[in-house]
């Protein structure tokens, strides 16, 4: 059982570049999250799905988008990466409610836009 | 906007101390609230939640309390090791169906 997964764990893309972040859930999850970190900051919520071929816009959502084609799957999009997007990206699930259960973190991909 | 604070944004004890870390909160509608400790490099990892109708949760060398009249959480952890030295952030769901709000976190720092 390996919980929650990330990939890439790394990267670094120039101005304009796209990239997709892919995370992956083994625990039959329903609720997936995607959260970005930044320097003294707590985790902002980027976009969430409750569920297969469901997205919903969290707090912080401008600049990227999401998809959920498989209920073990949550992609994160850059369709033109900004330096302002540099930061260490999270994705996390759970198992049920959406914010009143425990969410499991995957260990984050850092990503560096120059 | 309402946020979720931490008092202090880092604390240092030493090896076999109890920690105390706090968290304010200001909705006094939010019901649920968690502890995750982060490592550095690592993703964030639950540690004790508490509900709303509880106000004292144990867990194995952590205890987490909740006080609503002042709308405070506390994470205790007892006989701090080197270990223990991270990350340690609060949040809270300020309504049913709501994401988390994360708190900016608290550095523990512990010295042998």
């Amino acid at each position: 059982n390996a919980g929650v997964t990330q990939t890439p764990k790394f990267r670094v893309l120039k101005t304009g570049q796209s990239m997709t972040l892919l995370c992956a859930q083994d625990m039959n999850h329903e609720y997936m999250y995607w959260y970005r970190q930044d320097p003294g900051m707590g985790l902002r919520l980027i976009h969430y799905s409750v569920g297969e071929g469901t997205t919903a816009k969290g707090e912080v959502p401008d600049g990227y988008n999401v998809s959920r084609l498989k209920k073990q799957n949550f992609l994160l999009g850059l369709e033109s990466a900004a330096p302002s997007q540099t930061s260490v990206y999270f994705c996390a699930s759970s198992l049920t409610r959406l914010g009143g259960e425990t969410q499991y973190f995957g260990p984050g991909t850092r990503l560096l836009v120059l | 906007g309402e946020s979720v604070g931490l008092h202090l944004p880092t604390l240092s004890v030493q090896e076999g101390d109890n920690s105390i870390i706090n968290c304010a909160y200001s909705n006094s509608a939010s019901d649920y609230f968690i502890w995750y400790k982060q490592e550095s490099g690592k993703g964030p990892q639950f540690i004790i939640d508490i509900r709303s109708n509880m106000d004292k949760r144990q867990g194995q060398r952590v205890t987490v309390l909740l006080n609503k009249t002042v709308k405070h959480l506390s994470l205790q952890i007892a006989a701090t090791q080197p270990g223990d030295s991270a990350v340690y952030f609060c949040a809270e769901a300020r309504q049913a169906g709501t994401a988390l709000i994360f708190g900016k976190g608290t550095t523990l720092s512990v010295s042998s």
